[in-house]
């Protein structure tokens, strides 16, 4: 069975980097997709960009430029970093499987940006 | 970026009511549309992909249709644990983009 868990930072300040882990098991993240979306009570479900193990990587337009995301097929990991956050980045941040459709997704976790 | 329009944004049912969704798409996307259950608290759970292929393991009351810009869900004889927020999801762009939600509380 497939499992993602998402890790970092809950808490971080305006204008830093928010970084995230997403770690997967149960398969090898190699010869999938795999994206990150966000969940704000202001913005609904956004994604934000997804990767594939070949190096092809898609980021929404909405984020470019500030949103990097990277494989670690050694920990069959792959991460999310989005940089000078503001209040507008405070979401609930999913890492999930991406065939077109999302699943599964991880359970989530929580960033707030403070000022 | 192609918009998903749902609606209704919310709506109140019954245990045995018989709810419909729908999501229009600001483009064609043929039958690329995926339906996500959210219950509070919980990540989205996939129920239908590609219109109308429903999920292995998620009951048999829960049906997808529709093609091209016009698209629905829906639940036959609500259950209990069926109250929860669903949300539309084209895949037809390169970049995905989701539908609204709709919320189904109880009348």
């Amino acid at each position: 069975q497939v499992h993602l868990q998402e890790s970092g930072p809950g808490l971080v300040k305006a204008s830093e980097t928010l970084s995230l882990i997403c770690s997967v098991s149960g398969v090898s993240i190699n010869n999938y997709y795999w994206s990150w979306v966000r969940q704000s009570a202001g913005k609904g479900l956004e994604w934000i960009g997804r990767l594939f193990s070949s190096g092809r990587i898609d980021y929404n337009a909405s984020l470019r430029g500030r949103v990097t995301m990277s494989l670690d097929t050694s920990k069959n990991q792959f991460s999310l970093k989005l940089t000078s956050v503001t209040a507008a980045d405070t979401a609930t941040y999913y890492c999930v499987r991406d065939g077109g459709w999302f699943d599964p997704w991880g359970q989530g976790i929580l960033v707030t940006v403070s000022s | 970026d192609i918009q998903m329009t749902q609606s209704p944004s919310s709506l109140s049912a019954s245990v045995g009511d018989r709810v419909t969704i729908t999501c229009r798409a600001s483009q064609g996307i043929r039958s690329y549309v995926n339906w996500y259950q959210q219950r509070p608290g919980e990540a989205p759970n996939l129920l239908i992909y590609t219109a109308s292929n429903l999920k292995s393991g998620v009951p048999s009351r829960f049906s997808g249709s529709g093609s091209g810009t016009d698209f629905t869900l829906t639940i036959n004889t609500l259950q209990p644990e069926d109250f929860a927020t669903y949300y539309c999801q084209q895949s037809y762009g390169l970049y995905r983009t989701f539908g609204q939600g709709t919320q189904v509380d109880v009348k």
